[in-house]
């Protein structure tokens, strides 16, 4: 079956320039997380999605940051007025059940971002 | 605050020896370890896992020892194989007024030397 896909795969933007980062589970996956990952840096959570709720948003860095999932599949990460530090690899996963450590998070394969 | 810590940015190690990924935490609340591989332009992938409550997980070649009084774990893989040079991220798992989390690591970047 398809893994989760994230689009684009690159993207390059000017500063001030707002982006949207599309990220489709695996199909029946009700968690779904957004993480970043900047140059030299481990990956850093962005926010939860239990169905089309955001019970945990506490990862977002601003208020430019912001994600929405709607009937609890696809999500879309929108980055406001885009800034240089904004430049990282936005990370996509989704997971099967709300509860346990071993239900593992798949990842799709990123989008880079780089804001000129 | 670093909650999930990789002290070792890279490692190198002779193919057929063992290689040993070190992870430490400051989260005593962890409910669960994991370890993630990640090539690159790829999403990271599972590797294995550990229970907050158990001090080792084997699977083939990869075992996972957890020291909770150290708040420490490691990752051994033996024998080592190119296939394995990749960038190794442990994160720790918690479940927080409902709320799931994976706090990761930095990771540590493997290089399986042949």
């Amino acid at each position: 079956g398809a893994g989760v896909s994230q689009s684009p795969s690159n993207k390059v933007t000017e500063k001030g320039k707002d982006v949207e980062l599309r990220c489709d589970p695996i199909s029946g996956h009700t968690a779904l997380y957004w993480y970043r990952q900047s140059l030299g840096q481990g990956l850093e959570f962005l926010i939860y999605f239990q169905g089309n709720s955001a019970p945990d948003k506490s990862g977002l860095p601003s208020d430019r940051f912001s994600a929405e999932r709607t009937g609890g599949s696809v999500s879309t990460l929108t980055i406001q007025r885009t800034q240089q530090e904004d430049s990282a690899v936005y990370l996509c996963a989704s997971r099967t059940s709300g509860g346990g450590g071993t239900d593992t998070q798949y990842f799709g394969p990123g989008t880079r971002l780089t804001v000129l | 605050d670093q909650q999930v810590k990789q002290n070792s940015p890279s490692l190198s190690v002779q193919e057929g020896r063992i290689s040993i990924l070190n992870c430490d935490y400051t989260n005593s609340m962890f409910d669960y370890f994991l370890w993630y591989k990640k090539y690159p332009a790829e999403g990271p992938t599972f590797l294995i896992s550990i229970s907050s409550i158990k001090d080792k997980n084997e699977d083939g070649r990869f075992t996972v020892f957890l020291n909770k009084s150290a708040k420490h774990l490691s990752l051994h893989i033996v024998p080592s194989q190119p296939g394995d040079s990749a960038v190794y991220f442990c994160a720790a798992y918690e479940v927080n007024f409902g709320n799931e989390k994976l706090t990761f690591g930095t990771g540590t970047r493997l290089t399986i030397i042949p």
